[in-house]
């Protein structure tokens, strides 16, 4: 199984301020067949299911904001959101499609300071 | 729009077997293109991908689970059902179903809570 790691745990940051986010696999999931990663950012808040936010790792969903951008090729992405608002506040996950079983990081907690 | 909605038994004792149903408007499973997983996400921890089916009735398990791990389709009542056998106090958690196309799992239902205790 490829495993995802994210940091860091929780970070808590002022609004307006930038918040970045880490995953990193344990193999590639970059497919050289069409030089896409395959990796997507979920947004999960309190008794919700998660929400995709990116897919393909930098390819941000309709109706997404566009303070929420994704980077990142091969073993090492970044969620970044450029100026963190209070709906902002929820446990974000990065999960790998490259190949089953499809396996997610552990998460990451963002709350407002 | 497209929704799910999942239904099952809030308790269930350890040995026992699970069956959850997933319940899905707005789309078709009825094409190789189209697919429903199953996820699951003990209480305060990580997501656990577990199964999924798709349209054509491809079915693909988590390795680590695929012994206990049953996927099924009704298409005439959109459902889907998983069964899990021989469950335990560690597969205490929320189960959620999602459609998946094109790769992307963009809807899920509001997923039901498990509690496997005696």
């Amino acid at each position: 199984d490829i495993v995802m790691t994210q940091s860091p745990d929780s970070l808590a940051m002022s609004l307006g301020e930038r918040a970045t986010i880490n995953c990193k696999s344990s193999q590639s999931v970059l497919h050289s067949s069409n030089n896409k990663n395959y990796l997507v950012w979920y947004q999960q808040k309190p008794g919700q299911p998660p929400k995709v936010l990116i897919n393909w790792a930098s390819t941000r969903e309709s109706g997404v904001p566009d303070r929420f951008s994704g980077s990142g090729s091969g073993t090492d992405f970044t969620l970044t959101i450029s100026s963190l608002q209070a709906e902002d506040v929820a446990v974000y996950y990065c999960q790998q499609f490259y190949s089953t079983p499809r396996t997610f990081g552990q998460g990451t907690k963002v709350e407002i300071k | 729009q497209i929704t799910l909605r999942e239904s099952g038994p809030t308790l269930v004792k350890p040995t026992q077997t699970l069956t959850l149903t997933c319940t899905f408007s707005g789309f078709s499973l009825n094409t190789g293109g189209v697919g429903v997983d199953w996820i699951r996400q003990p209480p305060g921890k990580a997501l656990e991908w577990l199964a999924l089916i798709y349209g054509d009735d491809n079915k693909i398990y988590s390795p680590s689970l695929k012994s206990r791990l049953t996927i099924t389709k009704d298409t005439s009542k959109n459902q889907v059902v998983l069964t899990m056998t021989n469950m335990d106090p560690v597969d205490t958690a929320t189960y959620y179903c999602a459609h998946r196309a094109e790769s992307v799992d963009r809807y899920w239902g509001q997923g039901t809570l498990v509690t496997v205790s005696s």
